[in-house]
């Protein structure tokens, strides 16, 4: 039982390039969710899903985009990376929201 | 939109010294989480409360939600090195999804 799976663990991007963060989760978890760690500002809510096929924004959704074709699955994208992005990703996962989150080890993202 | 925050932002306590970390939300929660995070980790949960006023407790951790469901506190005495981290609280306003963390207190404890 993995839980919730983040890849990659470490990436290196240049200003406009684009990437992919991928998280999996293995507990059928309903609700998934993206933050984004700065140090001194917390755990901020990039985007989050509801279920399958569906996704909604959360506090500092500018500049990502997301998709949850498979309910296990949860991507966050960057279609024009800037240096602001730079940040330690969360994905995390939980049942109708109300529950235990489970976290993904994290995704240490550096834009040059 | 619903905004959480928390204080103090950094606390520095002596090992055996008591450490408390206060949680308040611009509206009213259905619930309030309380997570741990240890440097270089990810955050892991600690518990829930749910009822207005509820206190819980585990071990030397004390956990508090206030009678209007805005506010919560995490004392915990006697602190151990083991402690070291930063400790969120989260929570869901009724009418919404999100589940909405705090800002967070790093905790640093020496021996």
């Amino acid at each position: 039982n993995a839980g919730v799976t983040q890849t990659p663990k470490f990436r290196v991007l240049k200003t406009g390039q684009s990437m992919t963060l991928l998280c999996a989760q293995d507990m059928n978890h309903e609700y998934m969710y993206w933050y984004r760690q700065d140090p001194g500002m917390g755990l901020r809510l990039i985007h989050y899903s509801v279920g399958e096929g569906t996704t909604a924004k959360g506090e500092v959704p500018d500049g990502y985009n997301v998709s949850r074709l498979k309910k296990q699955n949860f991507l966050l994208g960057l279609e024009s990376a800037a240096p602001s992005q730079t940040s330690v990703y969360f994905c995390a996962s939980n049942f109708q929201g109300a529950t235990e989150a489970f976290f993904g080890q994290g995704t240490r993202l550096t834009v040059v | 939109g619903q905004q959480v925050m928390q204080i103090p932002q950094y606390q520095h306590v002596q090992e055996g010294e008591d450490f408390t970390t206060y949680c308040n939300s611009s509206t009213t929660l259905s619930n309030i989480q309380w997570y741990k995070q240890r440097p270089g980790g990810h955050p892991v949960f600690l518990i829930q409360l749910v009822k207005s006023g509820e206190v819980k407790k585990q071990k030397r951790l004390t956990f508090q939600f206030g009678e209007a469901k805005k506010n919560s506190s995490l004392h915990i005495t006697a602190t151990q090195t083991t402690d070291v981290g930063t400790y969120f609280c989260a929570g869901k306003g009724g009418a919404t999804n999100k589940l909405i963390f705090g800002t967070g207190t790093l905790l640093a404890v020496q021996p």
